[in-house]
């Protein structure tokens, strides 16, 4: 079945501890992306991926890092991570960039930083 | 991107056609008319999209309009599962694939 996965699925954690939520996808698609998810704010963008080695600031990159060395793996890592990261985050992936692709999304990660 | 807007909530009878709008009157030439919906907290999931020309797969329709200013997204028969968050978003074909979700439209069905 063609899907994204993201583990864990909850995470509670507190302030300074390093962490990382894993996402993998196996349609072999180029491009993939983190959003994070608050209320009254929709979905933001925090990284995004083109391709292997490639990566690019979205719209909230501030405390979160990323890394793309195999083009099925995208995982978000917050080196220190603050209370005003809880958040509910979803990776995201599609065929390529540009119009005309769809993303398709997996099902979230809840993050709790105490 | 061109930005989007949508009412905040809508509701619609069971069985009955729901019809979404979405407001993108700067929208270029290039940029694609995108609709995702949102249940509970799942994942977004991708409806449809298209450029210039209506649209239409086994979840819904998608009419633009002449102009592409606007556009509507239509279910033909709404269920109590279609109560979701619907989010129109524009997006052109070389952007940095930033998807803009905006708010949405909260859509409740009502049996």
């Amino acid at each position: 079945e063609a899907q994204v996965t993201q583990n864990p699925r909850y995470l509670i954690t507190v302030t300074g501890k390093k962490l990382t939520v894993t996402c993998s996808q196996n349609m072999n698609h180029e491009y993939m992306s983190w959003y994070r998810q608050d209320p009254g704010l929709g979905l933001r963008q925090i990284y995004y991926s083109m391709n292997v080695e490639v990566t690019d600031k979205g719209d909230v990159p501030e405390g979160y890092k990323v890394s793309r060395k195999e083009k099925r793996n995208f995982p978000l890592i917050l080196e220190s991570p603050s209370p005003n990261q809880t958040s509910l985050y979803f990776c995201a992936s599609s065929l390529a960039q540009g119009g005309g692709y769809e993303q398709y999304f997996g099902p979230g990660t809840r993050l709790t930083v105490t | 991107d061109a930005k989007t807007t949508q009412p905040p909530s809508m509701d619609c009878a069971e069985g009955r056609a729901a019809n979404l709008p979405c407001n993108h009157s700067t929208i270029s030439g290039n940029e694609y008319v995108y609709w995702y919906r949102q249940i509970h907290s799942q994942g977004p999931q991708y409806i449809i999209h298209g450029l210039k020309n209506n649209e239409t797969n086994e979840m819904a329709s998608l009419i633009i309009t002449e102009d592409r200013k606007s556009s509507t997204l239509i279910l033909p028969h709404a269920t109590l599962r279609d109560t979701a968050v619907y989010y129109c978003i524009v997006r052109g074909l070389n952007t940095g694939n930033q998807f803009y979700f905006g708010t949405g439209t909260s859509l409740t069905v009502i049996p």
